[in-house]
């Protein structure tokens, strides 16, 4: 059973264009969740995503980004127009669904796409 | 103040040595997560609590809910033990199924 997949590994843009990132959940999994870290600080939550629907975007910035969970297929991370701020290492993890306690489940993380706009 | 409080950010022990890194927070939660980062970034889920202890290997997690207090502990600590230990919470209620992370705590074993 393959772990969660994110590509591109690395990922270089200028400013004013789009990066569009990917995460494959692992098999079985229908929950995703996207986090982004900044060059020397914490993981950040960004989006919880159920297939189909966003659950919580509480941590999106309000402006050129946007997430999806098709029915089939990856997860996309899209930023619009990047700027040097968005310089970041964006991680996306995934959790089963179903019979758990909501709250408890453990999300399995993927390698991480590291971002960076010159 | 934010809400995960991870302590000490930075350790540096000697290879053998018992280490122990502290997690506070201010939330009411559902669980709480111990990761590890290694130093190439990969993120790695150690343990979920709710309650109690869970031990791994030479890895033990412990939580105290009265007092909002985790601490993961690493017996015979190894080189290979390097890495960013993070405290992540899942909060109670609205926005339960994020993560709220501590800051990490860098950790490096000398041989």
């Amino acid at each position: 059973n393959a772990g969660v997949m994110q590509n591109p590994r690395h990922l270089v843009r200028r400013r004013g264009q789009e990066a569009r990132l990917r995460c494959s959940p692992m098999k079985g999994h229908s929950h995703v969740y996207w986090y982004r870290q900044l060059p020397e600080e914490g993981l950040k939550f960004m989006v919880y995503l159920q297939k189909e629907n966003i659950i919580d975007e509480s941590g999106m910035p309000k402006e050129r980004f946007s997430a999806e969970f098709p029915k089939e297929g990856p997860s996309i991370l899209r930023i619009q127009q990047v700027v040097r701020g968005d310089s970041a290492a964006y991680f996306c993890a995934s959790s089963p669904p179903g019979q758990y306690i909501v709250g408890t489940d453990t999300q399995y993380f993927g390698p991480g796409t590291r971002l960076t706009v010159l | 103040k934010n809400e995960v409080e991870q302590s000490p950010q930075n350790l540096t022990a000697q290879e053998g040595e018992f280490i122990t890194i502290n997690c506070s927070y201010s939330v009411g939660i559902s669980a709480l997560h111990w990761l590890q980062q290694h130093p190439g970034g990969g993120i790695v889920s150690l343990f979920m609590l709710s309650s109690g202890k869970k031990k791994h290997g030479r890895l033990i997690a412990t939580i105290n809910i009265q007092e909002k207090h985790s601490s993961l502990h690493i017996t015979a600590s190894h080189p290979r033990d390097s890495a960013v230990y993070i405290c992540a919470v899942r909060s109670l209620g609205q926005g339960a199924q994020k993560l709220v992370f501590g800051q990490g705590t860098r950790l490096t074993i000398n041989p």
